[in-house]
């Protein structure tokens, strides 16, 4: 199974700063089809979790802007330009890319 | 508008097999391309995933879980319906559904609200 790992685990954050969250897998994410099937959850509390951005860098439908993905192969990045009070929650990566599709531990971030 | 709702009982004994129906809406599971996956996350812990069918009636599972899991799917009724045998209490947990859209980029794009299972004698 591929395993993935979040850094760091914890992220107080300053309303109005950048932020950033790094993702590692175990093996490259890259598929046979030539796609990187890397995703970002956000979790608010007591929610269920949401999609933000999908294939690495995509920004899925509704996502504010401030939010971005970056990466590829195995090492992948979530920035937040400038975290607003709405951002506090645990953020998760994803990878679909082999099955079983796996996790990582998640990111809490709070003010 | 997609939605999906997960559906079971609360509370489940030791040794009990549960059984989860997810009823989902805006889409069909004969559509090329969609999937249904399910999730679950303990109590204050992460998100861990359980299995996934696709439109072709491919199923994959969890490693650590499948020899307990069943997934399964009836396009006529817009259900996706697991079953987890041999339930323990570190079952307890919140379980979602999700729709994913394989054939545009693999996106976990929409979630049901979950349903918390209590395992308890």
């Amino acid at each position: 199974d591929i395993v993935m790992t979040q850094t760091p685990l914890s992220s107080p954050v300053t309303l109005g700063q950048p932020a950033s969250i790094s993702c590692r897998s175990s093996h490259s994410l890259v598929n046979s089809d030539g796609n990187t099937y890397l995703s970002w959850l956000q979790q608010r509390p007591g929610q269920p979790p949401r999609l933000l951005i999908y294939k690495i860098s995509h920004r899925f439908s509704g996502v504010p802007d401030r939010f971005s993905g970056s990466g590829a192969g195995t090492d992948f990045t979530l920035e937040i330009s400038r975290v607003e009070a709405e951002d506090v929650g645990v953020y998760y990566c994803f990878q679909a890319t082999q099955f079983p599709h796996t996790f990582g531990p998640g990111t809490k971030v709070d003010i | 508008q997609v939605t999906l709702r997960e559906s079971g009982p609360a509370l489940v004994k030791p040794t009990e097999t549960l059984t989860l129906t997810c009823t989902f809406s805006g889409f069909s599971l004969s559509t090329n391309g969609m999937c249904v996956t399910w999730i679950r996350q303990p109590p204050g812990k992460a998100l861990e995933w359980l299995a996934r069918i696709d439109w072709d009636d491919d199923k994959y599972y969890s490693t650590s879980m499948k020899t307990r899991l069943t997934i399964s799917k009836d396009t006529s009724k817009n259900q996706v319906v697991l079953t987890m045998a041999n339930m323990d209490p570190v079952d307890t947990a919140t379980y979602y559904c999700a729709r994913i859209d394989a054939a545009a980029g693999l996106k976990f794009d929409s979630w049901g609200q979950g349903t918390l299972v209590t395992v308890s004698s």
